[in-house]
């Protein structure tokens, strides 16, 4: 069955960054691409990014343009997003989801999310 | 941007009765709606996608409908387990944006 494990809870001092990951197994890692979302206490989810994980090819919202890395490494099958000049807003879930056949953009298998806390 | 408004906010029912939930678009997305539910400390779950196809292992009592702007999920009979939160979501424009949620509540 398709699993997104993702890694621990991290805690953060404004101005870091933050690398989550997510490793993915059951299914063919290439043939699908990730996407990544967070959720902020109380609010709706939030999409960030997404990843073609068979070529590399990514696209980023704008609210986070520049600020945001999403990275593969195919012989892990995981993927990474990384968020750097962090925040207090930043305080969320954050979480992998892979997409739909044909990379339509529809997240069908969410990983368990990872809670980023950003405090001094 | 597109922007989602979902209504109501709270839904109160029974279970057994019937849901109907709102999604509304600031443009048309065509058919490229999709419908989570989520519980509390859970990931979204992908319940509809493309308006009215229902994901892999989402019961029958989950239909959508819908096109351009105006959007509708149906819960035909509420079961326990569906006293959640649901959020649309679309996906015709990047960025990818979700509407604010309407949470049905046990009454």
């Amino acid at each position: 069955q398709v699993q997104l494990v993702q890694s621990g809870a991290e805690v953060k001092k404004p101005g870091a960054s933050v690398k989550v990951s997510c490793k993915a197994s059951g299914y063919t890692f290439i043939s699908y691409a990730m996407l990544w979302v967070r959720q902020a206490p109380g609010q709706r989810p939030e999409w960030m990014g997404w990843i073609n994980i068979g070529n590399g090819n990514t696209k980023y919202s704008q609210k986070f343009q520049g600020r945001v890395t999403i990275t593969r490494d195919t012989s892990a099958s995981t993927a990474y997003m990384e968020l750097g000049s962090l925040r207090s807003e930043d305080t969320a879930v954050y979480y992998c989801a892979r997409d739909s056949r044909g990379g339509i953009a529809v997240p069908e298998y969410w990983g368990q999310g990872t809670l980023v806390t950003v405090s001094s | 941007e597109i922007v989602l408004a979902q209504s109501p906010a709270t839904l109160s029912l029974s279970p057994g009765e019937r849901a109907t939930l709102s999604c509304r678009a600031s443009q048309s997305v065509n058919s490229y709606l999709a419908w989570y539910q989520q519980k509390p400390g859970q990931a979204p779950r992908l319940l509809i996608y493309d308006a009215s196809k229902r994901a892999t292992g989402i019961p029958a009592r989950f239909s959508g409908s819908g096109s351009g702007t105006d959007f509708t999920l149906t819960i035909s009979s509420l079961e326990p387990e569906d006293f959640a939160v649901y959020y649309c979501q679309q996906r015709s424009n990047w960025p990818l944006t979700f509407g604010g949620g309407t949470k049905v509540e046990i009454k």
